[in-house]
């Protein structure tokens, strides 16, 4: 069984980058593909993007095309999602999940504030 | 991209009770469908796979149907633990969108 483990929370003032980390263990040979999908506060689930680490191929939702860069260390087997530009809106929390999102990891909290 | 349209938004319903949520799309997205159940505090559950596949340990009070544009989540003999916000998401082609959730009270 794959488990996917992000890093802790964080505090960012706008305007700065976040980068979350999502790391994974146990039979990863399922999760080939990972997404990164947030939810701010109040709102529902969004797709942001995703990337597939033996290519390290990202695609992006447009929403976010030009402010986040995913991209994978398939020697730690680890996948980052890194935020430019942050605004208010940003807070949210942060998870990573394997292709089928069958596999999530436990959720990042970014709060972006002054 | 495609477009994602649940309904409804929330809805109330007793223990034992049987409920329905919908999800259309803007277009034809085969089976390519995903139901979640997500709880405060805590990540997704995948519960529907393929619109209609039941995933591994979830309680078999769970079903889903449809395919092209139509697609349900039904929940029969609802239990107190089923409170909680659910989702459709589509993975036929990017960007994957979900929809914008249904809110279920348990009365």
């Amino acid at each position: 069984q794959a488990h996917l483990v992000q890093s802790g929370a964080e505090v960012k003032k706008p305007g700065s980058s976040v980068r979350v980390s999502c790391k994974a263990s146990g039979d990863t040979s399922s999760l080939y593909v990972i997404s990164w999908v947030r939810q701010a506060p109040g709102q529902g689930l969004e797709w942001m993007g995703g990337i597939l680490p033996q290519f390290a191929a990202a695609n992006y939702s447009q929403k976010f095309q030009g402010r986040v860069i995913i991209t994978a260390d398939e020697s730690t087997s680890t996948v980052y999602m890194q935020l430019r530009g942050l605004k208010s809106d940003d807070t949210a929390v942060y998870y990573c999940s394997s292709s089928a999102f069958d596999v999530w990891g436990q959720g990042t909290m970014v709060i972006v504030s002054s | 991209d495609i477009q994602m349209t649940q309904s409804p938004s929330s809805l109330s319903a007793y223990v034992g009770d049987r409920v329905t949520i919908t999800c259309q799309t803007s277009q034809d997205i085969t089976n390519y469908l995903n139901w979640f159940q997500h709880k405060p505090g805590t990540a997704p559950k995948l519960l529907i796979y393929h619109a209609s596949n039941l995933e591994t340990g979830v309680p078999s009070r769970f079903s889903g149907s449809g395919s092209g544009t139509h697609f349900t989540l039904t929940i029969s003999g609802l239990q107190p633990e089923d409170t909680a916000t659910y989702y459709c998401q589509h993975f036929d082609s990017l960007p994957y969108s979900f929809g914008q959730g249904t809110k279920l009270e348990i009365k």
